[in-house]
C-alpha cells in the first residue's frame, strides 16, 4: 500500500536553515502537503505542491520535489523559535479518498 | 470560534467503557474524517463519510464506529474502549470543490485526547 516515511526529529538553531525530508512510495501522486501542528493544536496546511512541478517557494519556505525519486523536502529559511513544531508530509492520489500521511518530524528551534 | 470543534478535549476512562468523542463543524463541509493520532507513528485514518448517507472505512477501523447524524457533525465511538486507543483524536473536514481537485486542504479540530486505563 501507499508509504510516506519521514525522521523523526530535527534540531536547529535560530537563524539557521531547516530542512525537513519525507520520501513515499506511491508513483501516482498528484498533490504532496507540508502540514504543521503546534503544541496542543490541531494540524494546519502550510503549503502544497502539484506533482509536475519540481519546485515552489512560499516566503521563507522553499519545497522541493524529486519525482523520480519519490523525495519531498521542506526548506525553512531563518528558522525562528515560533518554527517549532511537528511538520508532517502527505500525499494524495486521484481516485483516493482521503490523505494519507507520514509520521511527522519534531523541528526544535534552540535559541 | 473554531471552525472544526471537538468534544470532549480530554477524557480519561476504563477498560470496558463505552466513549464518544463529538465533532461539529461550520464550514459547511461536506467531507469529515477522524484520525487518529500516535507518536512515531503520525495520523492513521479510521473512518470517513463524504455526506449524510455515506460512511466508509480507514486503514484502522476495528474496535471504533461512527455516526455521521448530519452534514454538521461527525461521531466517532469506542464500544469498549482498550487501554491500546489511549491516543489524540483528530476531526477534519475538506470542501468537496478542492477534493475534486485534489488539492486536499483537510481543516483540523484541536484534538480529544482519549486515556484509556
Amino acid at each position: 500500500g501507499e508509504d510516506v516515511e519521514q525522521s523523526l526529529f530535527l534540531s536547529v538553531r535560530e537563524g539557521d536553515s531547516s530542512v525537513i525530508n519525507c520520501t513515499y512510495t506511491d508513483s501516482s501522486s498528484t498533490y504532496l502537503y507540508w502540514y504543521k501542528q503546534e503544541p496542543g493544536a490541531g494540524l494546519q496546511l502550510l503549503t502544497y505542491i502539484f506533482s509536475n512541478m519540481d519546485m515552489k517557494q512560499d516566503q521563507r519556505l522553499t519545497v522541493l520535489l524529486n519525482k523520480k525519486d519519490k523525495h519531498l523536502s521542506l526548506r525553512i529559511a531563518d528558522t525562528q523559535t515560533g518554527d517549532s513544531a511537528i511538520y508532517f508530509c502527505a500525499e494524495s492520489t486521484k481516485g483516493r479518498r482521503a490523505l494519507t500521511f507520514g509520521s511527522g518530524t519534531r523541528l526544535q528551534v534552540q535559541p | 470560534d473554531a471552525d472544526v470543534t471537538q468534544t470532549p478535549r480530554n477524557r480519561i476512562t476504563k477498560t470496558g467503557k463505552r466513549i464518544m468523542l463529538e465533532c461539529s463543524q461550520t464550514k459547511g463541509h461536506d467531507r469529515m474524517y477522524w484520525y487518529r493520532q500516535d507518536p512515531g507513528l503520525g495520523l492513521r485514518l479510521i473512518y470517513y463519510s463524504f455526506d449524510v448517507k455515506d460512511i466508509n472505512k480507514g486503514e484502522i477501523s476495528d474496535g471504533y464506529s461512527v455516526s455521521r447524524q448530519a452534514q454538521a457533525k461527525f461521531s466517532l465511538s469506542l464500544e469498549s474502549a482498550i487501554p491500546n486507543q489511549t491516543a489524540l483524536y483528530f476531526c477534519a473536514t475538506s470542501d468537496p470543490k478542492l477534493a475534486e481537485m485534489n488539492t486536499g486542504e483537510l481543516f483540523f479540530g484541536e484534538g480529544s485526547r482519549l486515556t484509556v486505563l
